[in-house]
């Protein structure tokens, strides 16, 4: 069954360190890859995402996530995290060969606790 | 500016109520969502339309219906046979068609249902 797994439930970490926020799916067919965050009480917003090419992927508010179709995983980072970086975040894959009807998958989200 | 618009952003009910939630959009996507949100347990699929005047059922259906009389609108009506109504309702759209659909949700900032 393709699926998302989110290895950490909650990640506290220090203003300025460096953050690493996990994602791994089951698949053996392409995926596109996506990485959404949450701010309390909001919608989702788009962070980034991997289609094709690079497997290094630059988003937005400095996170980047890097591709890795043999360990079928798609980690996020952060070198330096901000107080305002404290919210959910989840990953979300999609099957464009078939799968789902297209329709993305969810992990069970992320929370990321930035501490003074 | 584009967007999806849901509401009421609050919601209270009595038990044996239904309530209808509304979304809106205006990106001129096919597909629209809608997501129940709970704690720890990420979004689970409740209904999605790709084009209007069909829909069909997610993940978790049951004492939900919905509509799709227009392309901009996709209301979600929570029923009295919805066991455990209070959550979070998010919805979200995506461009729908066989070039360049990649599953790309558009969210919007959720509707937060409470059955007292």
């Amino acid at each position: 069954a393709q699926s998302v797994t989110q290895l950490d439930s909650q990640v506290p970490v220090f203003e300025e360190a460096p953050v690493e926020l996990r994602c791994n799916y089951s698949s053996s067919v392409s995926v596109y890859l996506f990485w959404y965050v949450q701010y309390p009480n909001q919608g989702l917003q788009l962070l980034l995402k991997y289609l094709s090419g690079s497997t290094l992927v630059k988003g937005i508010n400095g996170f980047e996530a890097e591709f890795n179709k043999s360990q079928t995983s798609f980690h996020l980072r952060k070198p330096s995290v901000h107080i305002s970086d404290t919210a959910e975040y989840f990953c979300a894959v999609s099957f464009p060969y078939g799968g789902s009807q297209g329709n993305l998958i969810f992990g069970k989200g992320t929370k990321l606790s930035v501490k003074p | 500016d584009g967007g999806i618009t849901q509401s009421p952003k609050y919601l209270f009910r009595k038990e044996g109520q239904n309530v209808t939630l509304s979304c809106e959009q205006n990106l001129n996507h096919d597909a629209m969502y809608w997501y129940r949100q709970d704690p720890g347990q990420g979004l689970r699929l409740i209904y999605y339309s790709q084009i209007v005047n069909d829909f069909q059922k997610g993940d978790i259906a049951e004492g939900y219906s919905v509509s799709r009389e227009k392309k901009e609108s996709f209301p979600l009506t929570v029923t009295s046979a919805q066991k455990n109504p209070t959550a979070f309702y998010l919805c979200a759209s995506s461009i729908k068609g066989l070039a360049g659909r990649t599953g790309e949700l558009f969210f919007g900032e959720g509707s937060r249902l409470t059955v007292l």
